[in-house]
């Protein structure tokens, strides 16, 4: 079956880099889209961007600066990079699944950002 | 970006009672294909978001009928016929019709 998962150091200092991975079953990276959401304690979701089957990358235009996301189809894992973190990037990040519509979900990792 | 205002922030109902949630977008949010991308989820707490309701009104596979979807345009419903203890947490609409996607603000349904 379809399953996401997240994965990632639960801390990390500001100013520092994040890097999280998406590993995914049940269907290959070339056949779907894959983005990154992030939710912040007590607040809403955030799109960050997004993995295309074809291999094109979409960002958030106000993360467009700090992040990257990039893959490995043979693994099936997806990859998302943001750099000069701070307190406000603290959030449970998840990857979701994209078949026309946001159906499969990841549980999220927890990255809180301090020192 | 599309923005999709949600009303109303919360919501306090009693087990039964029927209540509906509007989503709002700044911009149609028809497709040149046809189609229409409005999904709602619902997020429980402690939980990743779950996917209800896709294409405005097609039910995802597993949820319970009493969950309705309606709308066109810049203008949709979720409505729940009635509410069960299970149903109560966030909701959100969120279009994928325009990149990037947007979500609404939320709704948080509680018990009165």
């Amino acid at each position: 079956q379809v399953q996401l998962k997240e994965s990632g150091p639960g801390l990390v200092q500001p100013s520092q880099t994040l890097s999280l991975t998406c590993t995914v079953s049940g269907f290959s990276l070339m056949d779907y889209s894959v983005h990154w959401v992030r939710q912040p304690p007590g607040k809403g979701l955030e799109w960050m961007g997004r993995m295309k089957y074809d291999g094109d990358t979409y960002y958030n235009s106000a993360l467009k600066s700090r992040l990257s996301i990039s893959r490995d189809t043979s693994k099936s894992q997806v990859f998302l990079k943001m750099n000069s973190l701070q307190t406000e990037d603290t959030a449970i990040y998840y990857c979701t699944r994209d078949g026309g519509r946001p159906h499969y979900w990841g549980q999220g990792v927890m990255v809180t950002v301090s020192s | 970006d599309v923005v999709l205002t949600q009303t109303p922030p919360t919501l306090s109902a009693t087990i039964g009672q029927s209540v509906s949630i509007s989503c709002r977008s700044s911009q149609s949010l028809l497709h040149s294909n046809g189609n229409t991308y409005l999904n709602w989820l619902l997020q429980r707490p402690g939980q990743p978001p779950q996917l209800l309701i896709y294409l405005v009104s097609r039910l995802e596979s597993g949820v319970p009928n009493r969950f309705s979807g309606s709308g066109s345009g810049t203008d949709f419903t979720l409505k729940i016929s009635g509410v069960e203890a299970e149903d109560l947490g966030v909701y959100y609409c969120v279009q994928s019709t325009h990149a990037p996607w947007t979500f609404g603000g939320g709704t948080k349904l509680e018990l009165k």
